[in-house]
């Protein structure tokens, strides 16, 4: 089976705090895609990062930064010093291997930076 | 440069009516997914469309269909509703199909409420 699984359905932090979002997938393919997506209140999905199955290097990007670790099926992801404007919903998604551009969406987390 | 523009934004129908929704992808781009979104099950792929031919299908019954214009524009259609169609509906363009090594821009989706 090919799953994603947040387990973090909500998490709240103070603004300046460091956050970090997980993510655990499923399968069995040896070629695939992993993604991070942000959806703000207005509903449409913004692509963060893009990471293939055979780079496990880590990602930094400002303050967001991503750790792929495949021997725990893992791909978290992490914002430092978090803002008011990070609130929103985190989805991570696979891509398997031969299935076009299907993406496994997890459950997301929902994350609420307050001031 | 435009993104992807989906129409209408919200839609109200009732149950048995069917409905069609829009999805323009951003220019030059080929490949148009669809997705539902619930809260009960979250993101789902429901088809995808390159070159005016679907390349790919979710696990949806046949009361969801969808077609793809030569100018890649792509409509998706749900004949007789039923209250758990209420979703909002995403609609995705990227430039090639199997999109893995290429960004997939959503747009802002069609909220529709089943009454």
């Amino acid at each position: 089976a090919q799953k994603v699984t947040q387990a973090q359905t909500e998490i709240s932090v103070v603004e300046k705090e460091d956050v970090t979002l997980d993510c655990v997938y499923e399968t069995r393919d040896t070629t695939y895609y992993l993604f991070w997506y942000k959806q703000p209140p207005s509903g449409e999905l913004v692509f963060l990062i893009r990471r293939n199955s055979f780079d496990e290097q880590n990602e930094i990007s400002g303050r967001y930064s991503w750790n792929f670790q495949k021997s725990t099926s893992s791909f978290n992801f992490t914002i430092t010093a978090s803002q008011v404007v990070d609130s929103a919903v985190y989805f991570c998604a696979l891509n398997p291997h031969n299935q076009g551009g299907k993406l496994i969406f997890g459950q997301g987390t929902e994350l609420s930076v307050k001031p | 440069k435009a993104g992807v523009t989906q129409t209408p934004r919200y839609l109200i129908k009732t149950r048995g009516q069917q409905v069609t929704l829009s999805c323009s992808p951003i220019s030059g781009h080929r490949s148009v997914s669809w997705y539902q979104q619930t809260p009960g099950q979250g993101l789902q792929f429901l088809f995808e469309y390159f070159s005016e031919t679907q390349r790919n299908k979710g696990n949806f019954p046949g009361r969801f269909s969808g077609r793809q214009f030569s100018n890649s524009r792509s409509e998706m259609n749900v004949s007789t509703l039923e209250l758990g169609d209420s979703a909002l509906y995403l609609c995705a363009s990227s430039l090639v199909l199997g999109s893995v090594t290429d960004t997939q821009y959503f747009g802002p989706g069609t909220r529709l409420t089943v009454l």
